[in-house]
């Protein structure tokens, strides 16, 4: 059975510019979470979807957004990139709300 | 709201040692609690897991227990090795919302 699968697995942008980064959860699985990692930071919850809708959001700004689709896969969008924004970005999937985490190996973004 | 608090790393050991890394959190309802673990270069995964007050969840020699009336959830194992240095994750799983909280996470690095 495939994981978590993140895609890119690297990116790197610019200041100002917009980003979208892709997971495929594990197959059945209806529920997807997003996470930002920092060393500084640790681990933020960014948002949580099921079944395309989203469930529960963290406290980030409004240039954080996502979307999942009819086959769970998720896409998360940020907009007007900033420095900050540098992270390792963390993808979890699970067969339902309460079930374990499975998380995919991350993208890492760095804004010039 | 929803918080995890883990002993402040980093922690290290040498091989054979015992170890523990403290958890505790404060939650509404009555929460599952996870223990997440991430190597070098990896995602995390999950380690253990216990989902009611008094349980156990143990996996490749960790053991952590579920006490309600302490809020806490420490990790530990008996004889660490090498191959456990990684950075463990302490977790909470909001059985109502399904929203999951994470520590800042604890560097372990164990010595030969």
């Amino acid at each position: 059975k495939a994981g978590v699968t993140q895609t890119p697995r690297y990116l790197i942008k610019t200041r100002g510019q917009q980003v979208t980064l892709s997971c495929s959860p594990i197959s059945g699985h209806r529920s997807v979470s997003w996470y930002q990692q920092t060393p500084g930071q640790g681990l933020q919850f960014l948002f949580e979807y099921f079944s395309e809708t989203q469930r529960n959001k963290g406290n980030f700004p409004g240039r954080f957004s996502g979307r999942q689709f009819s086959n769970s896969r998720s896409e998360m969008n940020v907009s007007t990139l900033e420095l900050g924004d540098s992270a390792l970005y963390l993808c979890a999937s699970s067969r339902d709300i309460n079930e374990k985490l499975f998380f995919g190996s991350g993208t890492q973004l760095s804004v010039l | 709201g929803n918080s995890v608090t883990q002993m402040e790393g980093p922690v290290t050991l040498s091989e054979e040692a015992f170890l523990t890394i403290n958890c505790t959190y404060t939650a509404t309802g009555y929460p599952s609690l996870f223990w997440y673990v991430q190597y070098p270069g990896e995602g995390l995964q999950l380690l253990l897991k216990a989902t009611k007050a008094d349980d156990k969840g143990s996996n490749k020699g960790f053991e952590a227990t579920y006490r309600k009336e302490t809020t806490s959830f420490h990790l530990e194992k008996g004889s660490v090795q090498v191959s456990d240095s990684a950075v463990y994750f302490c977790a909470l799983r909001d059985t109502n919302a399904g929203k999951s909280t994470f520590g800042d996470g604890t560097t372990l690095t164990v010595k030969p």
